[in-house]
């Protein structure tokens, strides 16, 4: 069985720029969350989908976007890039409503370079 | 074996020896606590688990004791290996939508 897949691994914008991540969770998960981790900040969380509905974000600035569709795959977009954003950017996604409660399976993540 | 009283970022340990990683969670409401294992390149790796109504679980080579008095949480990995080499996270559940992990720490197993 497919782990969760994320795409591209590696990326490389200018500042100014936006970016859009991709993530294909485990056949038949539904909740699908979004993470940073930066070597200052450790993992930080961004936000959690559940059928298409955003159930949690966390202190991330409004430049931070993300989405669900219907087939459970999400997007998380990042606009007007800063030096500050670079990270590797994990998703990761758990097979019922409860989410967390349910254990995630984390993808390898991206890893994003802003210059 | 090597063991932390308090959390340290790293930790270095002998190979066969046991290892005992420690963490401080901060929210009284959560209610399950996971281990993940992360190596170079890759995404947090699930180890084990534990519910807040229990004290102790055990897995195959490990096992995680959880303090709800004192919020500690602790992973105890027998007999490391030289692929037990990785940072280690702690993570909490606040809520059902989120895991709040802690800082992380790499262990090294020597030769």
């Amino acid at each position: 069985k497919a782990g969760v897949t994320q795409t591209p691994r590696y990326l490389i914008k200018t500042r100014g720029q936006q970016v859009t991540l991709s993530c294909s969770p485990i056949s038949g998960h539904r909740s699908v969350s979004w993470y940073q981790q930066t070597p200052g900040q450790g993992l930080q969380f961004l936000f959690e989908y559940f059928s298409e509905t955003q159930r949690n974000k966390g202190n991330f600035p409004g430049r931070f976007s993300g989405r669900q569709f219907s087939n459970s795959r999400s997007e998380m977009n990042v606009s007007t890039l800063e030096l500050g954003d670079s990270a590797l950017y994990l998703c990761a996604s758990s097979l019922n409503r409860q989410g967390a409660q349910d254990g995630y399976t984390f993808g390898s993540g991206t890893r994003l370079t802003v210059v | 074996g090597e063991s932390v009283g308090l959390h340290l970022p790293t930790l270095s340990v002998q190979e066969g020896d046991n290892s005992i990683i420690n963490c401080a969670y901060s929210n009284s409401a959560s209610d399950y606590f996971i281990w993940y294992k992360q190596e170079s390149g890759k995404g947090p790796q699930f180890i084990i688990d534990i519910r807040s109504n229990m004290d102790k679980r055990q897995g195959q080579r490990v096992t995680v004791l959880l303090n709800k008095t004192v919020k500690h949480l602790s992973l105890q990995i027998a007999a490391t290996q030289p692929g037990d080499s990785a940072v280690y996270f702690c993570a909490e559940t606040p809520n059902d939508y989120k895991l709040s992990f802690g800082a992380g720490t790499t262990v090294t197993v020597r030769a």
